[in-house]
């Protein structure tokens, strides 16, 4: 079992709609936690980064939520956009080796007209 | 553009080929990393190299092989691949080994017949 799960595996969602995918993750400690916009065929792009501290991080219409206490994120997207169909990967950063990526297997969202 | 930059975008090889692939960043950053992103599956961490030092090898067949000659080069040199080589490979840099943020490549879609 990986320890980083993301649901839903995918998603489809009308233009203009608001969506919240979920992580769960069993990495502890870590040192922070990361949401990443994948593009079809293209590199990870960073939309936010927190620590275990912070509850969350907005960049735009995307708002990230921490809950260290039950180990779960979820990022929410607000009157999403066409533009917005990608793959969204949670990544924890595990202190205890040495800082490495634990990557989920991502969310597959696909925004409609 | 995250400032790493990766060649070539598209691969196809066969499986007696010799071939490299190419990543650079002119970030100032002392990490470098290479992923493989096969479909539907978490990215998996190759290669780490931290100041020109390759300080992880999770387990890589030897028909992959790194090379880092300066902090802002990396390479994959690859051969005698087998078809289930066929994926994305990605390379990431951060400033250090760790907690610091990860920016990607566009990635190399490599294709092995």
């Amino acid at each position: 079992k990986n320890q980083v799960e993301q649901s839903p595996q995918s998603l489809i969602i009308l233009e203009g709609k608001n969506c919240t995918l979920q992580c769960n993750y069993t990495v502890s400690p870590f040192s922070n936690l990361r949401w990443y916009k994948q593009d079809t065929g293209r590199g990870p792009v960073s939309l936010t980064i927190m620590t275990f501290s912070e509850n969350t991080k907005s960049n735009g219409r995307y708002t990230a939520t921490l809950d260290a206490d039950t180990k779960q994120s979820s990022l929410h997207i607000t009157a999403s956009q066409l533009s917005d169909s990608a793959s969204y990967i949670c990544v924890v950063n595990a202190f205890m080796q040495g800082g490495k990526l634990i990557f989920g297997q991502g969310t597959e969202l696909s925004v409609k007209p | 553009e995250t400032g790493v930059t990766q060649t070539p975008r598209h691969l196809v090889m066969g499986m007696t080929n010799k071939k490299s692939l190419k990543c650079e960043q002119h970030l100032g950053h002392n990490a470098m990393y290479w992923y493989k992103q096969s479909a539907k599956k978490p990215l998996e961490l190759m290669f780490v190299y931290n100041f020109k030092e390759q300080t992880e090898n999770n387990s890589v067949p030897s028909r992959f092989s790194p090379e880092c000659p300066n902090s802002s080069h990396l390479f994959l040199h690859l051969h005698t691949l087998q078809p289930e080589d066929s994926a994305l490979y990605l390379c990431a840099s951060s400033l250090y080994r760790g907690t610091t943020e990860a920016f990607f490549g566009q990635g190399t879609r490599l294709t092995v017949v």
